[in-house]
């Protein structure tokens, strides 16, 4: 069955310091992949994508995100975090086969930050 | 375009009864879907629909849930004799037609079962 792990509950980060976010898949395909932020109150926003071609995409906010097909990995990363990144993270993929658009979500993880 | 819209916000209700959710998509987009989201989670899937046609259900959906989209527009979502197990955040999303398209969520409406 298709997964994803965000191997990371809870990271704490000081403002200003760089972040990365972990993110590996379980699917048989390269799926298409997410990254969304949620802020309390808020709904999911879409922070980046990755459906194909160049491996390393540029997102909202300063974020971005490398594929790496032999680790299955799509990690989320931000050279110098602010105050507003706070919130929590989650990864997801979408399966290439089929038609659903039904996203498959990792647990997510927390990122708070440090003054 | 105003976004995803979801009410109730918050919802209380005691073991047994029924509640109904209601999201407004979107105006232009034909996808809408319905995610579940329990404490320390990743939103689970539920169901979406392709304008008005229901076109997949997920297994967490039991027979006690119900899911419209008259005339593709709004959609709401009914629990029927509510359990304290149903108790989580109830998303909802909107995409144009394709399947990889974004996916735009609303704040949500978080359910209390007492």
């Amino acid at each position: 069955a298709q997964s994803v792990t965000q191997p990371d509950i809870h990271i704490t980060v000081s403002e200003g310091a760089s972040l990365e976010l972990r993110c590996n898949y379980s699917y048989g395909a390269t799926p298409y992949l997410f990254w969304y932020v949620q802020s309390p109150g808020q709904g999911l926003q879409l922070l980046l994508k990755y459906f194909s071609g160049d491996t390393l995409v540029q997102g909202i906010k300063g974020f971005e995100a490398e594929f790496k097909r032999s680790q299955s990995s799509f990690n989320l990363r931000k050279p110098s975090v602010h105050w507003s990144d706070a919130a929590e993270y989650f990864c997801a993929v979408l399966p290439y086969s089929g038609n659903t658009g039904k996203l498959i979500f990792g647990q997510g993880t927390t990122l708070q930050v440090k003054p | 375009d105003t976004g995803v819209s979801q009410d109730p916000r918050h919802k209380i209700t005691k073991r047994g009864q029924n509640v109904t959710f209601r999201c407004d998509p979107i105006s232009e987009h034909n996808r809408l879907y319905w995610y579940r989201q329990t404490l320390g989670q990743g939103p689970e899937f539920l169901t979406y629909f392709q304008n008005e046609a229901q076109l997949e259900k997920s297994r967490l959906l039991s027979d006690r849930f119900s899911a419209e989209r008259p005339k593709g527009s709004f959609s709401t979502l009914e629990i029927q004799r509510t359990e304290q197990g149903d108790s989580a955040m109830y998303l909802c999303a909107s995409s144009l037609r394709e399947a990889y398209n974004e996916q735009f969520f609303g704040p949500g409406t978080r359910l209390t079962v007492l």
